[in-house]
């Protein structure tokens, strides 16, 4: 079946601008989880959605960053006033339950801020 | 706390030798164990998994076995192909980690012919 998606999957913006990333997770996954990837600070975890729980935002850098989860599906992430340390690949993934803790990442979206 | 370390990189090895890579952690609770790989240019892929002690993951002739004794996770392969270059990941999660998972820095792989 159709793995994790995300969009798009390069984007190259101005400091100062707000960008929005979307995920759509493997079908019938109820967990949604948003990692960062950087040269300096490899891999962090940003945010989780689980089902309709409030989702754990304890990774996120920043006010500048926030996330919804529509319809328990498809995932949105937000980063407003982008600076240059934001430029990154930012990385969803999605499990079939959060207990499962075996999660199925998608190909990624690289930011560039310049 | 929550961590795990990987051996430094990068890793050259010429096609068919032995691969290890080490990885060891430190966590609370009884976390499951992975090895991610990455592919150039291409996203995360789960290669295998351990969820207790003394378990072995194995997957395309990888294998990394759970040792709690030793807090560690070592991933082998007894044969590389250069198609096996890329970047591999250990990594833990659980329910004491709020099933985040927490990664090790990563290690990259080259394999010449």
């Amino acid at each position: 079946g159709a793995g994790v998606s995300q969009s798009p999957s390069n984007k190259v913006t101005e400091k100062g601008k707000d960008v929005e990333l979307r995920c759509d997770p493997i079908s019938g996954h109820t967990a949604l989880y948003w990692y960062r990837q950087s040269l300096g600070q490899g891999l962090e975890f940003l945010i989780y959605f689980q089902g309709n729980s409030a989702p754990d935002k304890s990774g996120l850098p920043s006010d500048r960053f926030s996330a919804e989860r529509t319809g328990g599906s498809v995932s949105t992430l937000t980063i407003q006033r982008t600076q240059q340390e934001d430029s990154a690949v930012y990385l969803c993934a999605s499990s079939l339950e959060h207990s499962s803790y075996e999660q199925y990442f998608g190909p990624g979206t690289r930011l560039t801020v310049t | 706390g929550n961590s795990v370390t990987q051996m430094e990189g990068p890793v050259t090895l010429s096609e068919e030798a032995f691969l290890t890579i080490n990885c060891t952690y430190t966590a609370t609770g009884y976390p499951s164990l992975f090895w991610y790989v990455q592919y150039p240019g291409e996203g995360l892929q789960l290669l295998l998994k351990a969820t207790k002690a003394d378990d072995k993951g194995s997957n395309k002739g990888f294998e990394a076995t759970y040792r709690k004794e030793t807090t560690s996770f070592h991933l082998e392969k007894g044969s590389v192909q250069v198609s096996d270059s890329a970047v591999y990941f250990c990594a833990l999660s659980g329910y004491n980690q709020g099933g985040k998972l927490i990664f090790g820095q990563g290690t990259e792989l080259s394999v010449k012919p």
